[in-house]
């Protein structure tokens, strides 16, 4: 089930169902949306990215969905695997800015 | 191949303190970012260095913060008489591109600072 905890939102599934992730995000102006995981005591590290011309990108075991009407975003792994226990970040670009702004994250944790 | 490395990857400072934490980014990364980030939090935006100049230091808190990338490739993040609040994790990315086509950066394992 989903719970917000005191720092992180928490996702707790079993080993081979499939996980959704979602993100709002703040600005409507922003055009290009990024996905990352990190896993503890790393970076960040890109999963799959999508530009807001899109409202669906697949990848290997993942899907973004994009939401422009309500601002949401999601992402989705099929048959999630233990090592897809990590926080998730969504963050999200504005058109020309290099600068992205991150949202607060989803702690990800998978039993096997 | 080598992915960004920053070093320490740990740092206990006391308060009043100096600290200099390095990020080698990936040769050839014209990109380089520097983030902040809290317990629990995503990464905040501290500056961004295209090549050796700095074009946005916009997110630095204070003027104790500091940056510098002199040879267009590693930089040096400084923090003058650290403070408490200064303990987190300090990110390095660096990207190959200007921002134009994509904006997928690639990450350091990051330097925990904590300040006592």
């Amino acid at each position: 089930g989903e719970s917000v905890g005191l720092h992180l939102p928490t996702l707790s599934v079993q080993e081979g169902d499939n996980s959704i992730i979602n993100c709002a995000y703040s600005n409507s102006a922003s055009d290009y949306f990024i996905w990352y995981k990190q896993e503890s005591g790393k970076g960040p590290q890109f999963i799959i990215d999508i530009r807001s011309n899109m409202d669906k990108r697949q990848g290997q075991r993942v899907t973004v969905l994009l939401n422009k009407t309500v601002k949401h975003l999601s992402l989705q792994i099929a048959a999630t695997q233990p090592g897809d226990s990590a926080v998730y970040f969504c963050a999200e670009n504005i058109e020309g800015s290099y600068i992205p702004t991150f949202g607060r994250g989803t702690s990800l944790i998978v039993h096997p | 191949g080598a992915g960004v490395s920053q070093s320490p990857r740990y740092k206990v400072a006391k308060r009043g303190q100096d600290v200099a934490l390095r990020c080698d980014p990936i040769s050839g990364h014209v990109s380089l970012f520097w983030y902040q980030q809290a317990l629990g939090q995503g990464p905040e935006f501290l500056t961004y260095f295209q090549n050796e100049a700095q074009l946005d230091k916009s997110g630095l808190p204070s003027d104790r913060f500091f940056a510098e990338r002199p040879e267009g490739s590693v930089s040096t993040l400084k923090i003058q008489r650290t403070q408490q609040e200064d303990s987190a994790v300090y990110l390095c990315a660096s990207s190959p591109d200007y921002g134009g086509i994509t904006y997928e950066q690639y990450f350091g394992p990051g330097t925990r600072l904590t300040v006592t």
